[in-house]
């Protein structure tokens, strides 16, 4: 149980062109959904909080026009990044909360991942 | 403000030696959680361990073993007898948590890249 899933896994666009992608709680119901970003060989950085229903929660720094986040139903949140650009190239990872209090209900199940790069 | 740290950015070991992977955490909270998590190549983030702050007692797991000090605010990672695949990034990571709603966020290490060699 508690799986993750993330659509593309990877994805090559041009600049200027936006790209969206999908984080999928598969067995499991997350009411909030975290999306983070890694650059390669550095650690994984909060952008933002999704919340099914309501407006995301970005983190210090990061555009919210940029990175459009949307949180429709209780499995599926997506980000899509607007006009990408080359310095938007890195691993975006997605994370679900399982609106189960009880057990597992605080811990965050991880995506695999999907590995963006803007040529 | 919360931080993790982990001075180690990479450690090389042979295999079948034990190795530690350091991490120090600061809070100003009471009631926090602590992880462990290891990275492969592939880059999907592989949940090993996690730890509430009530809970001091030490954990072993197989090859894996964790050392939870409040005193010095740390939360180390052993690994015995290495093998090849442990090679990876392993991340220690801290979250706060509020009362009704579970987790706020996740602070991460820098992660210290492990090397096993034959």
């Amino acid at each position: 149980g508690a799986v993750v899933s993330q659509h593309p896994s990877w994805v090559i666009c041009k600049s200027g062109t936006s790209v969206k992608i999908e984080c999928r709680s598969l067995d499991f119901q997350a009411t909030t959904m975290f999306w983070y970003r890694q650059f390669p060989k550095q650690s994984l950085m909060l952008m933002a909080t999704s919340n099914e229903g309501s407006k995301a929660t970005y983190e210090q720094g990061v555009e919210k026009d940029k990175f459009l986040i949307n949180h429709a139903s209780l499995t599926l949140s997506t980000l899509t990044v607007t006009s990408a650009h080359p310095e938007d190239s890195s691993f975006y990872i997605c994370s679900a909360r399982d609106n189960n209090l009880g057990g597992r209900g605080n811990e965050q199940f991880f995506g695999p991942g999907t590995r963006l790069t803007v040529l | 403000a919360q931080k993790v740290t982990q001075a180690q950015t990479e450690i090389s070991v042979v295999e079948k030696e034990d190795v530690t992977l350091d991490c120090v955490y600061e809070t100003r909270d009471t009631t926090y959680y602590l992880f462990w998590y290891k990275q492969p190549p592939s880059g999907e983030l592989v949940f090993l361990i996690r730890r509430n702050s009530f809970d001091e007692q030490n954990e072993i797991s197989g090859r894996y073993s964790w050392n939870f000090q409040k005193s010095t605010s740390s939360f180390n990672f052993t690994i015995t007898a290495s093998q090849v695949v442990d090679s990876a990034v392993y991340f220690c990571a801290l979250s706060d948590t509020r009362p009704n709603t579970g987790f706020q966020k996740l602070v991460f290490g820098t992660g210290t890249r492990l090397l096993v060699s034959p």
